[in-house]
């Protein structure tokens, strides 16, 4: 599976947008690109799934441009409540979405 | 909302006893998954389960791990002789068949002493 770079930590402050960019240079053509959000002792919790373009969902939208080399998770209008890590991951497509392979992540810390 | 359910939420052991960590996946998932997570570490696959076994595992995922789906409704991690090293939170997750997330339960914290 194609390796994941995302930046080890990010701040921001309430009400604004936050964009996390992730590098997936080696991605296969039936991979797709899946974000994880966590907070502190909690399981790892699915936000977006996408294969290219952009997708949007109610929490957060994903921008993948042609080459499918990076990508980046937006989060509109971040409260203190969105202070998590957040995990860029690259899936195998016709598996079982289940077997994910975890980077280090994003810390993001939204101050007030 | 339908949630994958662990218990207990904390364990404590002794080196070289062994335990396991019981978890109730969303009763209509097919995969079932564990995880373990080191504190300050990543995330890192153990195994994945699908229709009564075992289909992939992990290099941590040795002789001194065991799964089991004793019912319909169960799926346990069973960790034989544990050591210091063990000590982690214990995820499981499940999902559908296609579907794009997983879900996961809020963990068990494994301390070993």
């Amino acid at each position: 599976l194609a390796k994941t770079t995302q930046p080890i930590s990010m701040d921001s402050y309430e009400g604004q947008e936050v964009n996390i960019t992730c590098s997936h240079n080696n991605i296969a053509t039936n991979d797709y690109i899946t974000w994880y959000q966590q907070f502190p002792s909690q399981g790892p919790r699915f936000i977006i799934q996408g294969y290219k373009t952009k997708v949007t969902n109610e929490v957060a939208s994903l921008f993948i441009p042609a080459d499918r080399k990076s990508s980046t998770l937006s989060l509109p209008r971040v409260s203190l409540s969105d202070t998590a890590v957040y995990y860029c991951l690259v899936v195998a497509g016709g598996t079982s979405y289940g077997k994910l392979t975890f980077g280090q992540g994003t810390i993001l810390t939204v101050h007030p | 909302e339908p949630e994958v359910t662990q218990t207990p939420s904390h364990q404590v052991t002794q080196m070289g006893q062994e335990v396991i960590l019981r978890c109730v996946p969303i009763s209509n998932h097919l995969y079932f998954y564990w995880y373990r997570q080191i504190l300050g570490q990543k995330v890192e696959f153990l195994v994945s389960f699908y229709n009564n076994e075992i289909s992939e595992k992990s290099e941590i995922f040795d002789d001194q791990f065991s799964v089991e789906r004793p019912d319909g409704s169960n799926f346990t991690l069973k960790i034989r002789s544990t050591k210091l090293e063990d000590s982690a939170m214990y995820f499981c997750a499940s999902n559908l068949q296609g579907a794009r997330e997983a879900f996961f339960g809020q963990g068990t914290r494994l301390t070993v002493v």
